[in-house]
C-alpha cells in the first residue's frame, strides 16, 4: 500500500531565505509525482509535475526533484518570499489515482 | 482561475441526512475525480468517473456515489451522513484519465461540508 509523508509538518522561516520541503514514499512504481499549493479555504493549485522517468523540474523559485529508488522527492524555492506561505502538498500517481501527503504548512515572516 | 467551479462553498448538514455537492468542470474535459479532505491531512481519493461512468474508487463506502452529466457536470451524493463526513470536498478534471498522468490537475476551491 501506497504511502505518502510530508517532513516537517510545520516551517516559519524569514524572508529570503531558501528552503527544502521533503516528502517520502513507500512504493517506487509511480506514474508521476505532483507538488500542490493550498491556501487557506481555497483549492489545490498544482505547482510542479514530474514524471517517472524525471528527475526535477523547474518554474520559477521553485525546483522539485525526484529519486524513485530512494522514494523521495524535495522541493526547493529560492529566495521566499511572505506570498509563499501556505500548505504545500506532494502526490504520487499510483494505481491510477492520487496518493497525498498530510503537507508542510510553510509561514514565510517578513 | 482553474476553470472548475463547486458549488455550494459551505454547507451544514445533520447526521443522518443526505447530500448533494456540485462540480461544474473545463469544457472538453470529460474525466472528473473527487476527494476528501480532512482537516490537517491530505486529501483522499474518493472516485474517478469518465464519459459518465465510474472508472475507479477509493476506500469510501457505496453510502458516497456520483453522477457525470454530458454537460461537464457532475455530482457526489452522500447518504445517511457521519460526523466524520465532515470535511473540504474537491473536484478535479482533466481532459482523459491518461491526461491526469502527464498533465497538471486542475482543482475546484471545494465545498466544506460540516455534519453536525
Amino acid at each position: 500500500k501506497q504511502e505518502v509523508t510530508q517532513i516537517p509538518a510545520a516551517l516559519s522561516v524569514p524572508e529570503g531565505e531558501n528552503l527544502v520541503l521533503n516528502c517520502s514514499f513507500t512504493d517506487s512504481a509511480i506514474y508521476n509525482l505532483q507538488w500542490f499549493r493550498q491556501d487557506p479555504g481555497k483549492g489545490l493549485t498544482s505547482l510542479l509535475l514530474i514524471q517517472s522517468s524525471q528527475r526535477e523540474q523547474t518554474s520559477g523559485r521553485l525546483n522539485a526533484s525526484l529519486d524513485k529508488s530512494s522514494g523521495r522527492s524535495t522541493l526547493y524555492i529560492a529566495a521566499s518570499q511572505p506570498g509563499d506561505s501556505a500548505t504545500y502538498l506532494c502526490a504520487v500517481y499510483s494505481n491510477y489515482q492520487l496518493i497525498w501527503g498530510a503537507g508542510t504548512k510553510l509561514i514565510i515572516k517578513p | 482561475e482553474t476553470g472548475v467551479t463547486q458549488s455550494p462553498t459551505h454547507l451544514i448538514k445533520t447526521r443522518g441526512q443526505q447530500v448533494t455537492l456540485r462540480c461544474s468542470s473545463q469544457s472538453g474535459h470529460n474525466t472528473v475525480s473527487w476527494y476528501q479532505q480532512a482537516l490537517g491531512q491530505g486529501p483522499q481519493f474518493i472516485f474517478q468517473y469518465y464519459r459518465e461512468e465510474e472508472n475507479g474508487r477509493g476506500n469510501f463506502p457505496p453510502r458516497f456515489s456520483g453522477l457525470q452529466f454530458p454537460n461537464y457536470s457532475s455530482e457526489l451524493n452522500v447518504n445517511a451522513l457521519e460526523l466524520d463526513d465532515s470535511a473540504l470536498y474537491l473536484c478535479a478534471s482533466s481532459p482523459t484519465p491518461l491526461t491526469a498522468l502527464e498533465e497538471k490537475l486542475f482543482f475546484g476551491s471545494g465545498t466544506q461540508l460540516s455534519v453536525l
